[in-house]
């Protein structure tokens, strides 16, 4: 059973802090990590990917990779208000057969 | 360029009919993906499509569940007998490939149905 769990929060931060979003997988057989923004009544739209360990910055972007202890993060630099929405991460083995598996996201909401 | 076009963008149907989604991928993209979302959660794998390939259709949630794809470009999900567990939103999604750092999913707007 694949899984990748998050916590569904709210997570609420003061405008202009980090936010710290996190996400655990189940399937070692992933090899891709994907970071979707997806506001109320919208579709999910692409913020990040990452394939390899360590960090991936892009803009206040930061994705961050740890494949041996199945996490992956995000950080938000200078959190806008216009960053409030669900975060949602999903994982994926390649080859596209099993499409890609998502948490449930998390809720975050930046506090002006 | 245009991105993933979806319709109708909201269903409302009664219970037992039988409805059809319709998908446009991003041109160029040969793989193609349908999820579905219901309310407060996560989205759902249903069946990927990569260029005319036959699709495995093992994640499809029932058999009154269906998905073609044209040409290797235009899906069409339908959905027969639906029932009112089959509201969500139904939403696609096409990449360059399958992988190789071409897997990244582009989504479309979705399509809303509700069964009454």
């Amino acid at each position: 059973q694949k899984e990748v769990e998050q916590n569904s929060g709210p997570l609420s931060v003061p405008e202009g802090a980090i936010a710290s979003l996190n996400c655990t997988y189940s399937d070692r057989g992933s090899q891709s990590f994907f970071w979707y923004r997806q506001y109320s009544g919208k579709s999910p739209e692409l913020i990040m990917f990452i394939y390899s360990n360590g960090d991936k910055e892009d803009g206040r972007f930061t994705a961050q990779l740890n494949k041996a202890s199945q996490y992956v993060s995000l950080l938000i630099r200078d959190s806008q208000p216009s960053d409030s929405a669900t975060y949602l991460c999903a994982g994926g083995r390649g080859g596209g057969a099993d499409g890609l598996t998502f948490g449930k996201g998390t809720h975050l909401i930046i506090q002006p | 360029g245009a991105g993933v076009s979806q319709s109708p963008s909201n269903k409302v149907t009664e219970k037992g009919k039988d409805v059809e989604l319709r998908c446009d991928p991003i041109s160029g993209h040969t793989a193609l993906y349908w999820y579905r979302q219901s309310l407060g959660q996560g989205l759902e794998f249903l069946i990927y499509f990569q260029g005319n390939s036959a699709p495995d259709k093992s994640g499809l949630p029932s058999d009154r569940f269906s998905a073609e794809r044209t040409g290797g470009s235009v899906s069409t999900l339908t959905i027969q007998r639906t029932q009112q567990e089959d509201s969500a939103v139904y939403l696609c999604a096409s990449s360059l490939g399958p992988a190789g750092g071409q897997e990244t999913q582009y989504f479309g707007p979705g399509t809303r149905l509700l069964v009454l």
